[in-house]
């Protein structure tokens, strides 16, 4: 069955240390991959997203990404964490196939930042 | 200028009533979809629809009734409402079906059912 994990349910860290947060998948075959982030009391907003490529990618508000085909994972990353950047954090999978717009989400990652 | 827009943000009631929620977009796209986000904030998609056409009805039971008057609207419609019909609803859109479309998402509706 197709899923996605985010192991780690609640992360604190200090602002300006650096961030990884984990997503591992399963599907069929390699799916399109997205990290989305959820501000409080607000909608979700793409942070990034991987079709093919350069398995390094970059998105807004200085998150990069990185697809490893070999652990099924897509670990979200940023160098130096800003207090604003506490949000809950959802990486998510699509279909390369079957039109349909559905995104499987993970459970989220919940981030506290200490100030 | 809000891209995607839910009324009501909050909606209490009593088990039995039926409430609608509404969802309009401003963006132009010909995608539309229902999420429920339960209270582990788990995110599921329930319903997405394409130019007005349903695509998406991931096993919700029937007393939830989606409706698209038109490409800019999606609205929910719960019947009989239960104690776990209680989560945040969530309307996206998208340009299209493809999954290489990123979703919009509105703000969310709080729907707490006592």
């Amino acid at each position: 069955a197709q899923s996605v994990t985010q192991p780690d349910i609640h992360i604190t860290v200090s602002e300006g240390a650096s961030l990884e947060l984990r997503c591992n998948y399963s599907y069929g075959a390699t799916p399109y991959l997205f990290w989305y982030v959820q501000s409080p009391g607000q909608g979700l907003q793409l942070l990034l997203k991987y079709f093919s490529g350069d398995t390094l990618v970059q998105g807004i508000k200085g998150f990069e990404a990185e697809f490893k085909r070999s652990q099924s994972s897509f670990n979200l990353r940023k160098p130096s964490v800003h207090w604003s950047d506490a949000a809950e954090y959802f990486c998510a999978v699509g279909a390369r196939s079957g039109n349909t717009g559905k995104l499987i989400f993970g459970q989220g990652t919940t981030l506290q930042v200490k100030p | 200028d809000t891209a995607v827009s839910q009324t009501p943000k909050y909606l209490v009631t009593q088990m039995g009533n039926d409430k609608s929620i509404k969802c309009e977009q401003n963006l132009g796209h010909d995608t539309m979809y229902w999420y429920k986000q339960d209270s582990k904030k788990f995110l599921k998609i329930m319903f997405s629809y394409n130019n007005k056409e349903l695509i998406i009805n991931e096993t919700v039971p029937n007393r939830f009734s989606p409706k698209s008057p038109d490409k800019a609207h999606l609205n929910l419609h719960i019947n009989s409402l239960e104690l776990g019909d209680s989560a945040v609803y969530f309307c996206a859109s998208s340009v299209g079906l493809a999954s290489t479309y990123e979703q919009y998402f509105g703000p969310g509706t709080r729907l707490t059912v006592t």
